[in-house]
């Protein structure tokens, strides 16, 4: 089957660096997606990473590792607005996007 | 540029009725998807359309189909609706290739009483 694994909620300090992992099996794989989505609004687009490494904008950072099937979200100097779930995504083979079941973050003052 | 709009953004049905949701994609873009979100399974892919076709699809009931306009403006059905299908419904567009980036839409919310 497919399937995609993120911790349910994450508890963080505000300024604090924040580290969300994802890991995947699907069949196929052109690329996973970050997306963020605060609460009664749509997600959006975070990043995305199709190639092994470490791609960085800004405060937010994404790795990917097709190997392991294994992807993180850095966030770093944390800030209450971050407080929102974010999903791991990916684009599996015929089209077809599976999404995560997201993560929760709390940024506490 | 316009971003992903969906119409209605509230929508209340008693169980057995049918509803029609509309999504109109970012100009240029050809591919759309619908989704539902519900607390409990997160965001569960229902069907993907480009140019007119269906491309893939969930595994979703029958009840629920979708299609595609030469505009690639995009509408799902769901019929005889059941208590299980109150949800967010959210529509995401691309140009349409199987790496690009999924824009989506602030959502319908449907509740069946």
């Amino acid at each position: 089957g497919q399937n995609i694994d993120q911790p349910t909620e994450m508890t963080a300090t505000e300024g604090a660096i924040v580290q969300i992992n994802c890991t995947y099996q699907t069949s196929g794989f052109n690329g996973l997606f970050w997306y963020q989505q605060h609460a009664g609004e749509a997600p959006t687009f975070l990043s995305y990473n199709v190639l092994d490494g470490l791609e960085e904008k800004g405060r937010f950072s994404s790795f990917l590792s097709r190997s392991k099937g294994y992807s993180y979200l850095l966030l770093k100097e944390l800030q209450m607005k971050d407080s929102a779930s974010y999903l791991c995504a990916v684009r599996a083979g015929g089209f077809k996007t599976i999404f995560g079941a997201g993560t929760r973050l709390f940024v506490k003052a | 540029k316009a971003g992903v709009t969906q119409t209605p953004r509230y929508l209340i049905k008693t169980r057995g009725q049918q509803v029609t949701l509309s999504c109109s994609p970012i100009s240029g873009h050809r591919s759309v998807s619908w989704y539902q979100q519900t607390p409990g399974q997160g965001l569960q892919f229902l069907f993907e359309y480009f140019s007119e076709t269906q491309r893939n699809k969930g595994n979703f009931p029958g009840r629920f189909s979708g299609r595609q306009f030469s505009n690639s403006r995009s509408e799902m059905n769901v019929s005889t609706l059941e208590l299980g299908d109150s949800a967010l419904y959210l529509c995401a567009s691309s140009k349409g290739l199987d790496s690009d980036t999924q824009y989506f839409g602030p959502g319908t919310r449907l509740t069946v009483l």
